[in-house]
């Protein structure tokens, strides 16, 4: 089971602000990093995969990088709206077709 | 709307008990992925099934068990329920290359 950590695990942002987090996973035999978005109540919601090193995807005003090498990836908010608030999920790929799950940021949008 | 269907929303029984819970994938998705979330866990890797077969095995108990049909649709047995399983168990299914999983909306289990 790969060990894939998420910082912080919450935070709160004011509506409008700018926010990122990120997911640390094993380097060796990466396959592919997924970034998913759960709402309470709802089931996770996949955003992102990224598999290259370098990789950059956009969706509205999220946003996530990733680096293979040393094993990050950060996901970016810009301009917080409380239709953002969730819990941010990612997942590591290795070789294997299994997806470890981080224990999620939680990102609280304050209005 | 995911397209992945689980029943029943909401299950409550007794330990020591035996409990299926039922996953239909989205249409044409050939793998199904079963997941528990623990109170103040994240999401953990049960079992994958890939067209009929199994394909990988996380931290599946042995009490745990599972299988996916010639329909595609799969179910996971849970037996000799402890009160420790309680938790949300969530399936998902993927068809892609890039294993894009969709998830249904889980099953509540309760073990009183």
């Amino acid at each position: 089971i790969l060990n894939v950590e998420q910082s912080p695990q919450s935070l709160h942002v004011q509506e409008g602000d700018s926010t990122n987090f990120t997911c640390s996973f094993p380097s060796s035999n990466f396959y592919a990093l997924h970034w998913y978005r759960w709402e309470t109540a709802k089931s996770p919601e996949a955003l992102f995969v990224m598999t290259l090193n370098g990789d950059e995807k956009k969706k509205g005003r999220i946003s996530a990088t990733l680096n293979t090498k040393e094993g990050y990836s950060y996901l970016y908010i810009k301009g917080s709206q409380p239709e953002d608030s969730a819990t941010y999920l990612c997942a590591s790929r290795a070789g294997d077709y299994k997806l470890s799950f981080g224990a999620g940021t939680t990102v609280t949008v304050r209005a | 709307d995911s397209g992945v269907t689980q029943t029943p929303k909401h299950l409550i029984t007794a330990t020591g008990q035996r409990v299926t819970l039922r996953c239909s994938p989205r249409s044409g998705d050939l793998s199904v992925y079963w997941y528990q979330q623990s109170l103040d866990q994240g999401l953990q890797f049960l079992i994958q099934y890939y067209n009929g077969e199994e394909r990988a095995k996380g931290n599946i108990l042995e009490r745990f068990s599972a299988q996916q049909f010639p329909d595609l649709h799969s179910e996971l047995n849970l037996s000799s329920l402890e009160l420790g399983d309680s938790a949300l168990y969530f399936c998902a299914s993927s068809g892609g290359s890039k294993n894009i999983q969709y998830f249904g909306a889980g099953t509540r289990l309760s073990v009183l």
